[in-house]
């Protein structure tokens, strides 16, 4: 069984459209987040949900909202595409709220904006 | 502010020789938290390790084995007797989860190629 599911695994879009990665976690965990890793790897937070409440913000662009409709799921929409969103997201999940924990991630999504 | 840094861009080694792949950190809290996690080549971040900042204990995993010294600030990570399944990218990080500013920091990774 998937621990962290992410769909799609790829996204191709154009500059300017709007879509949404959805990430289902089926680990039982109160937290989950997201993460951007560019071009050159770099991993940095984006937002943190424990329990469907955000936690964590980071200085992420308002064009990006998470919504957790349940502590299973924690999907990010994008508004607005531009070229400098593409990376690749990933969610991940842990147990414990305040980033002590060991976090499982996801695949990951590849999102190529043109 | 918290900072990770992982000098070592790229490390390239043949099979079966030993590497250490360093990690030194920044921050002023007491408490705190050190993690180290592999992303192979198809992509997934697997964890390897939690430390916190209480405990200084080295730990062996394995062929894998990690150093943590609170007086010079580093978390090293060594593989014993590499394999070509060792090749991945390996990232450090550092949470300060007790902070008003609650993150995670993640280093900008070593890339470790294990020659055959």
């Amino acid at each position: 069984d998937t621990a962290v599911s992410q769909t799609p695994k790829y996204l191709v879009t154009q500059m300017g459209n709007d879509k949404s990665i959805k990430c289902e976690q089926n680990l039982g965990h109160d937290t989950m987040y997201w993460y951007k890793q560019d071009s050159k790897k770099f991993l940095k937070i984006m937002f943190s949900y424990n329990n469907k409440e955000l936690i964590i913000n980071e200085t992420v662009p308002n064009r990006f909202s998470p919504k957790s409709p349940d502590k299973a799921h924690l999907n990010l929409h994008i508004n607005s595409l531009e070229l400098g969103d593409s990376a690749v997201y990933f969610c991940a999940s842990s147990q414990e709220v305040l980033l002590a924990d060991e976090q499982f991630f996801g695949p990951g999504t590849r999102l190529t904006v043109l | 502010a918290q900072k990770v840094t992982q000098a070592q861009t790229e490390i390239s080694v043949v099979e079966k020789e030993d590497v250490t792949l360093d990690c030194v950190y920044e921050t002023r809290d007491t408490t705190y938290y050190l993690f180290w996690y592999k992303q192979p080549p198809s992509g997934e971040l697997v964890f390897l390790i939690r430390r916190n900042s209480f405990d200084e204990q080295n730990e062996i995993s394995g062929r894998y084995s990690w150093n943590f010294q609170k007086s010079t600030s580093s978390f090293n990570f060594t593989i014993t007797a590499s394999q070509v399944v060792d090749s991945a990218v390996y990232f450090c990080a550092l949470s300060d989860p007790y902070s008003s500013a609650s993150k995670i920091i993640f280093g900008s990774g070593t890339r470790l190629s294990i020659r055959p």
